[in-house]
């Protein structure tokens, strides 16, 4: 079945310098992909998110780049913050309108 | 404030305890969604609602049982839950049908069964 895996369970930065955090997804037809950030005691907030007739787009501080070729979604932060520490999770959208969601990437921000 | 609201934040109930959860979303939204969130577990989508109709049941046991009076609102009644049921529960609207646009969740309810 679909599934979208992260590839690292955790992330460690140093205050100020930029995080990566990527995604690897199943399904060659999934057409939009979103970023949340789960911060302690929260739901899901959205970050960014990309459609697939898209190869990047920018926000505030966050990149996300899609690379249909290799079925890979990474998000970027600049200049990572302690505010940034939380989980973030991607999902993608298969056909039929349903969204299937990553496990998540534990970022930790040291100061 | 993502204008979705859950009450209660924890619930810690028995196995033949009865009890429902409570989403409000103020957002205009027509579509609702509850989610499971386990601990080192993606996302399992349970119910979607659209337009107040139920248009997906995600082979959830009827031990969990939802309601969406209207569009603004949507439950979770529960009823002789196991242990395993313990997780986070989180709602989540969008504007329109499900997978059409971005859905905006909840804080969640931590539910712990004894």
């Amino acid at each position: 079945g679909e599934s979208v895996g992260l590839h690292l369970p955790t992330l460690s930065v140093q205050e100020g310098d930029n995080s990566i955090i990527n995604c690897a997804y199943s399904n060659s037809a999934s057409d939009y992909f979103i970023w949340y950030k789960q911060e302690s005691g929260k739901g899901p907030q959205f970050i960014i998110d990309i459609r697939s007739n898209m190869d990047k787009r920018q926000g505030q501080r966050v990149t996300v780049l899609l690379n249909k070729t290799v079925k890979h979604l990474s998000l970027q932060i600049a200049a990572t913050q302690p505010g940034d520490s939380a989980v973030y999770f991607c999902a993608e959208r298969i056909q039929g309108g349903k969204l299937i969601f990553g496990q998540g990437t534990e970022l930790s921000v040291k100061p | 404030e993502t204008g979705v609201t859950q009450t209660p934040r924890h619930l810690v109930m028995g196995m033949t305890n009865k009890k429902s959860l409570k989403c409000e979303q103020h957002l205009g939204h027509n579509a609702m969604y509850w989610y499971k969130q386990s601990a080192k577990k993606p996302l399992e989508l349970m119910f979607v609602y659209n337009f107040k109709e139920q248009t997906e049941n995600n082979s959830v046991p009827s031990r969990f049982s939802p309601e969406c009076p209207n569009s603004s609102h949507l439950f979770l009644h529960l009823h002789t839950l196991q242990p395993e049921d313990s997780a986070l529960y989180l709602c989540a609207s969008s504007h329109e049908g499900p997978g059409t646009d971005t859905q905006y969740f909840g804080p969640g309810t931590r539910l712990t069964v004894l």
